[in-house]
């Protein structure tokens, strides 16, 4: 079956640190999303990725689909103590389907 | 809107009960799933419904049954409660050609 691996699971950083996840699947996707988890929340939608090679920034967030789009990446620059939680990929290739990757949890250091 | 409700929030049930998720979405969303997290394993996802009276399985459906009777509700069904089946299990809608899944609030559930 179709597996989503996510690296490393579980990041801690000093506050202002980059922190980058990095997610890769076993076959091509059609597209990806990354949700983030607060502690005891739920996952909310962050963004998609469709197109092979897609870069987006949302503020100090830059995510990135693979050429080959088996692979995705989510970096943050200069985290903050609000950037705590758990990031998590999920790719599909039938767009009903979503594989959701293991997850990175992130603390931020004060 | 309420969004993405689930009751309840918390359960506690002995093995072999059987008992009923609860979701509901007002956004008039045509596909709804439910997913369980464990720990260190993300979110799997155990049925989904791409509208009324449409069902199919995910990865881990074994042990869980779903019904879609309407838009906006899609409960599911524990029928014989297992310890394995102990963990969070959230329930998302996103709209038929849209991307983004809105997730609900969570039931946490453990089987003693």
């Amino acid at each position: 079956g179709q597996q989503v691996m996510q690296i490393p699971q579980y990041q801690h950083v000093q506050e202002g640190e980059d922190f980058t996840t990095y997610c890769n699947s076993s076959t091509t996707l059609s597209n990806i999303q990354w949700y983030k988890q607060r502690p005891g929340g739920h996952p909310v939608f962050l963004i998609q990725l469709v197109k092979s090679g897609e870069v987006k920034k949302q503020k100090r967030l830059t995510f990135q689909f693979g050429e080959a789009k088996k692979n995705s990446s989510l970096h943050i620059t200069a985290t903050q103590t609000t950037d705590v939680g758990t990031y998590f990929c999920a790719g599909t290739n039938t767009g009903n389907q979503f594989y959701f990757g293991t997850g990175t949890s992130l603390t931020v250091i004060p | 809107n309420a969004g993405v409700t689930q009751t309840p929030k918390f359960q506690v049930l002995k093995t072999g009960q059987s008992m009923t998720l609860q979701c509901a979405q007002d956004m008039n969303h045509e596909y709804m799933s439910w997913y369980r997290q464990d720990p260190g394993m993300g979110l799997r996802l155990i049925h989904y419904s791409v509208g009324a009276g449409i069902t199919d399985q995910g990865e881990v459906p074994n042990g869980y049954n779903v019904s879609r009777s309407t838009t906006e509700d899609f409960p599911l069904r524990l029928l014989s409660a297992a310890p394995s089946q102990t963990s969070v299990y959230f329930c998302a809608s996103r709209r038929q050609g849209g991307y983004e899944q809105y997730f609900g609030p969570g039931t946490r559930l453990t089987v003693t």
